[in-house]
């Protein structure tokens, strides 16, 4: 079984609507991330979370919210969903105790999200 | 600014070639690490290597070798021997402390097609 599952894999939604993607990883890491890829820019971060109370927003944050339900598990949410939202959306996670620089972190096999 | 370039945008190969894949980095920071990941047409984000700024020895794994020279910001991915299945986007990332977490920065990205 994979270590960090992302569901669902695919979603198509229309304009205004609210949807949650949503991350679970049975690795143990303490630290949870959400990133949204954009064809030709990589990836960049949305949300972090360092443990269950602990969440910050990352550099496109605007649009989105999460909820990290346990340790193992991170949320997503769209509130009202608008077509430049469509990306490919990766959770990832990563171990405190190796070290802040040292972490590695460790991606879910990523939700494609439509925007109609 | 911290930046990671991947100046390949798209390389095209027949199989059996070799194949160097360019990674340059920003960073101000003394102490950082880089990472190579690969994102095969299925789409999850795969974990191939980290290194530290203070290792600057030349890491091999099977057809896979990294080259990282700090006097010129490089960390250069070579595939020897390219395979089929090495057709993949190739993404290098620099990890700089910022917050107390571990901010990854992505290239944009090196898109590898080895033909049959």
């Amino acid at each position: 079984d994979a270590d960090v599952t992302q569901t669902p894999r695919n979603r198509i939604t229309k304009t205004g609507k609210r949807i949650m993607l949503e991350c679970s990883q049975t690795k143990g890491h303490d630290r949870m991330y959400w990133y949204r890829q954009d064809p030709g820019l990589g990836l960049r971060l949305i949300y972090y979370s360092f443990d269950v109370k602990d969440i910050n927003k990352g550099e496109i944050s605007d649009g989105y919210s999460v909820s990290r339900q346990a340790q193992a598990k991170f949320s997503l949410s769209l509130e009202s969903a608008i077509p430049n939202q469509t990306a490919l959306y990766f959770c990832a996670t990563s171990d405190s105790g190796t070290g802040v620089l040292g972490e590695t972190q460790y991606f879910g096999p990523g939700t494609r999200l439509l925007v109609l | 600014a911290q930046k990671v370039t991947q100046a390949q945008t798209e390389i095209s190969v027949v199989e059996k070639e070799d194949v160097t894949l360019d990674c340059v980095y920003e960073t101000r920071d003394t102490t950082y690490y880089l990472f190579w990941y690969k994102q095969p047409p299925s789409g999850e984000l795969v974990f191939l290597i980290r290194r530290n700024s203070f290792d600057e020895q030349n890491e091999i794994s099977g057809r896979y070798s990294w080259n990282f020279q700090k006097s010129t910001s490089s960390f250069n991915f070579t595939i020897t021997a390219s395979q089929v299945v090495d057709s993949a986007v190739y993404f290098c990332a620099l990890s700089e402390a910022r917050g107390g977490y571990n901010k990854l920065i992505f290239g944009a990205g090196t898109r590898l097609a080895v033909h049959p």
